[in-house]
């Protein structure tokens, strides 16, 4: 059984488009986040969402918004895409202040 | 500004041989370590971890180094076998309580056989 679960796995879209990427965990973990992976290859952390407290990455533009319906899911929803937002997307869950255990990305490209 | 930093984008090793990756960082607040390993199309998986309160850490094949001073760690892998062939990432954590990790851009590790 997948322990993180992202869907979907692929996203096409044009820019301006609204859109939204699923992550759901199994493990029972209290703390989710959402990571981007640009064309670099660079992972870097966009939000973390523990007990219903958000931390948000400051440099991560008000377009994108978490939403936490409860402790097993983290959603991300995205406003106005641009093409500089193509990227893979990777949702994570931990205990607190353990090891991080990742999806297997959301591939998104923008037209 | 990048903080952790995995210059060799790839490493090419004979099956059987030590396979050692290296990470750098520059944050000194850094209490903790992690190794992570991605296949294509998956996403990264949890391999080893060290604190700074330690400068070794080993589970089986795999070994974390730690040193301090240098900012500098590294991952050995003895020995190394055609399934280690992935992508090895380092990261590091500000504080153990802290949820955000910060990686490097990871070094391509391709074994032989």
């Amino acid at each position: 059984d997948t322990a993180v679960s992202q869907t979907p796995k692929y996203l096409v879209t044009q820019m301006g488009n609204d859109k939204s990427i699923k992550c759901e965990q199994n493990l029972g973990h209290d703390t989710m986040y959402w990571y981007k992976q640009d064309s670099k290859k660079f992972l870097k952390i966009m939000f973390s969402y523990n007990n219903k407290e958000l931390i948000i990455n400051e440099t991560v533009p008000n377009r994108f918004s978490p939403k936490s319906p409860d402790k097993a899911h983290l959603n991300l929803h995205i406003n106005s895409l641009e093409l500089g937002d193509s990227a893979v997307y990777f949702c994570a869950s931990s205990r607190y202040g353990q090891p991080q255990h990742f999806g297997d990305g959301t591939r998104l490209s923008i037209l | 500004d990048q903080q952790v930093k995995q210059n060799s984008p790839s490493l090419s090793v004979q099956e059987g041989r030590i396979s050692i990756l290296n990470c750098d960082y520059t944050n000194s607040m850094f209490d903790y370590f992690l190794w992570y390993k991605k296949y294509p199309a998956e996403g990264p998986t949890f391999l080893i971890s060290i604190s700074s309160i330690k400068d070794k850490n080993e589970d089986g094949r795999f070994t974390v180094f730690l040193n301090k001073s240098a900012k500098h760690l590294s991952l050995h892998i003895v020995p190394s076998q055609p399934g280690d062939s992935a992508v090895y990432f380092c990261a590091a954590r500000e504080g153990t309580g802290a949820n955000n990790l910060f990686f490097g851009t990871g070094t391509r590790l391709t074994v032989i056989p």
